[in-house]
């Protein structure tokens, strides 16, 4: 299976700053294609999971402007421009590559300092 | 507004079935668009994906709990189902069933998970 490492996995914010969450596969998400099957999830307290990023880099819909998604191939990333309190959750990434076993990273923490 | 809804029991022994139903509003599991996906959080793994079923009622399972699990979908009442047989403690977790807006192939269109229900929690134990 596609093992996917997130880092940090506790990542506490100040308000108004922003966060990077970093996710590594052990086998590239770049299908044929040309999209980068990793999307990004995110459960906040007392939620099920909602979805923020799709295919990479595309927002869902609904989903604020400060919140993008980047990278290729192993290497992927989730920024959040200005971290607002609503943000507090468990941030998971997960890969869909067509054929294979649907794989989540451990999750990060982000919480507010 | 689609909305999904996990139901079933709350505990179950152990080796014995787990048994879950995902009820769809607003939307039929007939139309060829989505699959439907079971998907699971415990305290020591995270999320872990269980499998999914699409409208045609092809299945694609997680390999790790391939040998136990089904599911299957009930059109006249547009709910899909998980039953998970011989559980353990170690399948004691929160179920969320979920909507992946994708084709059968994942390739001519995929958009993610973009609907979930909100979870029913399972636990096993005698």
């Amino acid at each position: 299976d596609i093992v996917l490492t997130q880092s940090p996995l506790s990542l506490p914010v100040t308000p108004g700053e922003p966060a990077s969450i970093s996710c590594r596969s052990t086998q590239s998400l770049l299908h044929s294609s040309g999209y980068n099957y990793l999307d990004w999830y995110v459960q906040k307290p007392g939620q099920s999971p909602q979805l923020l990023i799709y295919l990479g880099s595309y927002r869902a819909s609904g989903v604020p402007d400060r919140f993008s998604g980047s990278g290729s191939g192993t290497d992927f990333t989730l920024k959040i421009s200005k971290v607002e309190a609503e943000d507090v959750g468990i941030y998971y990434c997960m890969q869909a590559l067509p054929t294979q076993v649907f794989t989540f990273g451990q999750g990060t923490k982000l919480d507010i300092k | 507004q689609v909305q999904l809804q996990e139901s079933g029991p709350g505990l179950v022994k152990p080796s014995q079935t787990l048994s879950l139903t995902c009820s769809v509003s607003g939307d039929s599991i007939r139309s060829g668009t989505f699959y439907w996906n079971w998907i699971r959080r415990s305290a020591g793994k995270g999320l872990e994906w269980i499998g999914r079923i699409y409208a045609t009622g092809t299945t694609n399972y997680n390999p790790s709990l391939k040998t136990r699990v089904t599911i299957s979908l009930d059109t006249s009442k547009n709910q899909f189902a998980l039953s998970l047989r011989s559980v353990t403690a170690a399948d004691t977790a929160v179920y969320y069933c979920a909507r992946l807006y994708a084709s059968d192939n994942d390739v001519t269109y995929y958009y993610g998970m973009d609907v979930w229900g909100q979870g029913t929690t399972v636990a096993v134990s005698s």
